[in-house]
């Protein structure tokens, strides 16, 4: 069984300022983790992925994640945050070994005040 | 490229009432998804298509619900005899491959049923 905790709903962070979307996960096999964002009436869109190699994985618009087996984790963080980061944010764990189907926590809302 | 699109983005129905809801994969994808997101969670996995073959229905809510993908390309999520329970927005996925490491989403069909 596999499943996906997202602490906190909402997350406010002042332009500029370090951004930490935590996420914490089960699974009774090797993960593969997944963070994904969502715009307002817009599908999801990958900002990266955690299956194998390199803990520390990089994605798209400066985001990072690190993948922490000893604390079932796969934190979101970006250095310095950008009005257009405002958005929902997702992240998902499918077991490895040819599993297809992931299971998506509840998300995250992400506000970036001036 | 064209993205994954959906039809229609909004449909609203009454209780009792049939919908069909389509989906446009992204050209030679192999792999379709379907999710639901009801307000303020995240997808849901329903159902998995690899070319027309349906290999997973597991999420599938009740037997009011099918999906079918007769030629591998498009797909349409069927709701007979829809409840209010199942307004939400449904989301579809396309993948390359068969894996759904790398998934596209469309826009989604927001369903509200009076």
């Amino acid at each position: 069984a596999q499943s996906v905790t997202q602490l906190g709903s909402h997350v406010s962070v002042s332009e500029g300022a370090l951004v930490l979307l935590r996420c914490n996960y089960s699974s009774s096999v090797p993960p593969y983790l997944f963070w994904y964002v969502q715009y307002p009436n817009q599908g999801l869109q990958l900002l990266l992925k955690y299956t194998t190699g390199a803990t520390l994985v990089k994605g798209i618009n400066g985001f990072e994640a690190e993948f922490k087996k000893s604390e079932t984790s796969f934190h979101l963080t970006k250095p310095s945050a950008h009005m257009s980061d405002a958005a929902e944010y997702f992240c998902a764990v499918k077991e490895s070994g040819g599993s297809y189907i992931p299971t998506f926590g509840r998300g995250t809302s992400l506000i970036v005040h001036p | 490229g064209a993205g994954v699109s959906q039809s229609p983005r909004y449909k609203v129905a009454k209780r009792g009432q049939d919908v069909a809801l389509r989906c446009d994969p992204i050209s030679g994808h192999v792999s379709l998804f379907w999710y639901q997101q009801a307000l303020g969670q995240g997808p849901e996995f329903l159902t998995y298509f690899q070319n027309e073959a349906q290999l997973d229905k597991s999420g599938l809510p009740s037997d009011r619900f099918f999906a079918e993908r007769p030629e591998g390309s498009v797909s349409t999520l069927k709701i007979q005899r829809t409840q209010q329970e199942d307004s939400a927005v449904y989301l579809c996925a396309s993948s390359p491959t068969g894996s759904s490491n790398e998934q596209y989403f469309g826009p989604g069909t927001r369903l509200t049923v009076t």
